[in-house]
């Protein structure tokens, strides 16, 4: 049973593009939350997702960011018009359905903006 | 060597001393606790997990014990290697947020 993917695992954009960040949940997993950590940091909470429902993004900055979890692939976070603030690390996190569960964690992705 | 929550970031041990990692949540509520390690470049790693109606659970090396009085987790860990170099996080599932976690270091 594979783990968490994410892809891909760095990623560099200019200031002003758009990046697109991937997560393959566990198999039979249908919760995913993202994460986003500065060096030297905790995990900041983003958003979380079921299957084409998104049911908590108190974490998302209002503008730029977007999360969506379709019913078909992975989930995806955007991020458009980059700038150097958005570089970090970006960690998705599996579940099964229900709370009381760990959550498995990818292996982030390195997002560097220049 | 101890730390106390999320107010000490660093512990630093000699290898083979027991190694203890504390850390405080707000939700008297919550039900589930879980302890993280991240090592440097990679993704959080599950290590042990506790139900609120337990008061200790042992693992491998790791002994987690809930305090629900106090509102306080610890992770122990027994005769700490160079591996277990990392950082501890702490987590209540019913609350998506994580501290700043505790970076332990061990001294060969």
């Amino acid at each position: 049973n594979a783990g968490v993917m994410q892809n891909p695992r760095h990623l560099v954009r200019r200031r002003g593009q758009e990046a697109r960040l991937r997560c393959s949940p566990m198999k039979g997993h249908s919760h995913v939350y993202w994460y986003r950590q500065l060096p030297e940091e905790g995990l900041k909470f983003m958003v979380y997702l079921q299957k084409e429902n998104i049911i908590d993004e108190s974490g998302m900055p209002k503008e730029r960011f977007s999360a969506e979890f379709p019913k078909e692939g992975p989930s995806i976070l955007r991020i458009q018009q980059v700038v150097r603030g958005d570089s970090a690390a970006y960690f998705c996190a599996s579940q099964l359905s229900g709370t009381v569960n760990p959550r498995y964690f990818g292996p982030g992705t390195r997002l560097t903006v220049t | 060597g101890e730390s106390v929550g999320l107010h000490l970031p660093t512990l630093s041990v000699q290898e083979g001393d027991n190694s203890i990692i504390n850390c405080a949540y707000s939700n008297s509520a919550s039900d589930y606790f879980i302890w993280y390690k991240q090592e440097s470049g990679k993704g959080p790693q599950f290590i042990i997990d506790i139900r609120s109606n337990m008061d200790k659970r042992q693992g491998q090396r790791v002994t987690v014990l809930l305090n629900k009085t106090v509102k306080h987790l610890s992770l122990q860990i027994a005769a700490t290697q160079p591996g277990d170099s990392a950082v501890y996080f702490c987590a209540e599932t019913n609350d998506m947020r994580f501290g700043a976690g505790t970076r332990l270091t061990v001294k060969p």
